[in-house]
């Protein structure tokens, strides 16, 4: 069964400082991984995603992803937090097998708090 | 990106009534949407998969005859939360599948259902 874990409920970091958003993930074939961002009362917003390739994903807002097989990990990683990074953030999952489906399997989320 | 609108927003209703909720493609087809729903600061929880022109699939433990959903076209899907109750307050996401290799997926900005 397809399954993602994000194994920390909350992160707190200092603006300024790198962040770390950590989540692994188990999937039955290779996957495609995804990162969404949700702000209170908001649907979510596309961050970034894996496909193939390189296993570091550049996307949105200064966001990146390292996709990393043998850990079957997909951590979110910024360089420099904002205030308004604050938010909710998830990983998510889909195996290439329902590629046309579509249907994603959500880790439980992580509240990313950034401190002034 | 492709939007998807999602409305209401928000919507409050006594109970017993019935609330409908319209999730739209706006620039592309989806032949495929999902509805999830949300409870405050989890993750998103899939209720079901709609497919236009045909039936939904819904997934274990979903009512449905309590959550019907018509995907008449394709660009418009709907949930009705039917002789709604408290418990059924909720904030509700629909998500549509664009159809690309990757099989894009666009969400909706969600609507907070509040059941008096």
């Amino acid at each position: 069964a397809q399954s993602v874990a994000q194994p920390e409920d909350q992160v707190n970091v200092a603006e300024g400082n790198p962040l770390t958003v950590k989540c692994t993930y188990s999937v039955s074939g290779n996957p495609y991984l995804f990162w969404y961002v949700q702000y209170p009362n908001r649907g979510l917003q596309f961050l970034l995603k894996y496909i193939t390739g390189d296993n570091l994903v550049k996307g949105s807002y200064g966001f990146e992803a390292e996709f990393n097989k043998s850990q079957t990990s997909f951590h979110l990683k910024k360089p420099s937090a904002l205030v308004s990074d604050s938010a909710l953030y998830f990983c998510a999952v889909r195996d290439r097998s329902s590629s046309n489906t579509g249907k994603l399997i959500f880790g439980q989320g992580t509240t990313l708090q950034v401190k002034p | 990106g492709a939007v998807v609108s999602q409305h209401p927003s928000r919507v409050i209703c006594k109970s017993g009534t019935s609330v409908k909720i319209e999730c739209r493609s706006l620039d592309f087809q989806a032949t495929t949407m999902f509805w999830y729903r949300q409870f405050p600061k989890q993750s998103l929880m899939l209720m079901a998969t709609s497919n236009e022109g045909s039936k939904a699939t819904y997934e274990q433990g979903v009512e449905k005859d309590k959550f019907l959903i018509n995907h008449a076209s394709l660009t418009l899907s709907t949930l009705t939360v039917t002789s709604a109750h408290p418990e059924d307050s909720s904030f509700y996401i629909c998500s549509a599948l664009e159809r690309t290799e990757t099989g894009e997926l666009f969400f909706g900005e969600g609507s907070r259902l509040t059941v008096l």
